[in-house]
């Protein structure tokens, strides 16, 4: 069974950092590409950003790109989010999500509970 | 940059009718790269449909999407209880940008 379980999540102030991790269980992580989707409270889905199966192509929503990072370590079977420069607008649930295939652009086959970051001073 | 707009923001119907969900793209779009997914309250999303007409594995087939170009629509033949959620539409295709629509809540009537 596929488990994707997000961490990092809290309160943080505006123009500070924050690091989400991912940790993947029940397939073979290094197979498949990952995303993060984030849920503003209220809101509908944003994707935010994906990552192939080795790294080796990457995307992101223009509202963070600069801003945030993704990366994974297949060893390790985790997906990481760096974000910095956090905006009060970033606030949201973010989740983590098996591509369906080896490339991001592939849809979200499978999704984790999420981690709720929250900017504000 | 495409946007996805979904109709009706809100369909009110009840258990056994038939439903029928729009998403249309600013732009043509490979029916390559459209999917549906399902979000219930509290719940993360279930991917429903993907290619724009295939199901993903373990999807009553009462779920059904069809289109392509710039209109896509998913049908639930005959609701059931369970149906009851928010429906997202979605483009995964690198260039233009993954994105989803706003939702369309399936309420009961």
């Amino acid at each position: 069974e596929v488990q994707l379980v997000e961490s990092g999540g809290g309160l943080i102030q505006p123009g500070r950092s924050l690091r989400l991790s991912c940790a993947a269980s029940g397939f073979s992580f290094d197979d498949y590409a990952m995303h993060w989707v984030r849920q503003a409270p209220g809101k509908g889905l944003e994707w935010v950003s994906g990552i192939s199966w080795n790294s080796g192509s990457i995307g992101y929503a223009d509202s963070v790109k600069g801003r945030f990072t993704i990366s994974r370590d297949n060893a390790k079977n985790s997906l990481f989010l760096q974000m910095s420069s956090l905006r009060a607008e970033d606030t949201a649930l973010y989740y983590c999500a098996k591509g369906m295939y080896f490339d991001w652009t592939s849809p979200a086959r499978s999704w984790g509970q999420g981690t709720l970051v929250t900017v504000s001073s | 940059e495409i946007v996805l707009t979904q109709s009706p923001g809100t369909l009110s119907l009840s258990p056994g009718e038939r439903a029928t969900l729009s998403c249309r793209a600013s732009q043509s779009v490979s029916s390559t790269y459209l999917a549906w997914y399902q979000q219930k309250p509290g719940q993360a999303p279930r991917l429903l449909i993907y290619g724009a007409s295939s199901r993903a594995t373990g999807i009553p087939d009462r779920f059904s999407g069809s289109g392509s170009g710039t209109d896509f629509t998913l049908t639930i033949s005959r609701l059931e209880p369970e149906d009851f959620a928010v429906y997202y539409c979605q483009h995964y295709g690198s260039s233009p940008r993954y994105t989803f629509g706003q939702g369309t809540k399936l309420e009961i009537k």
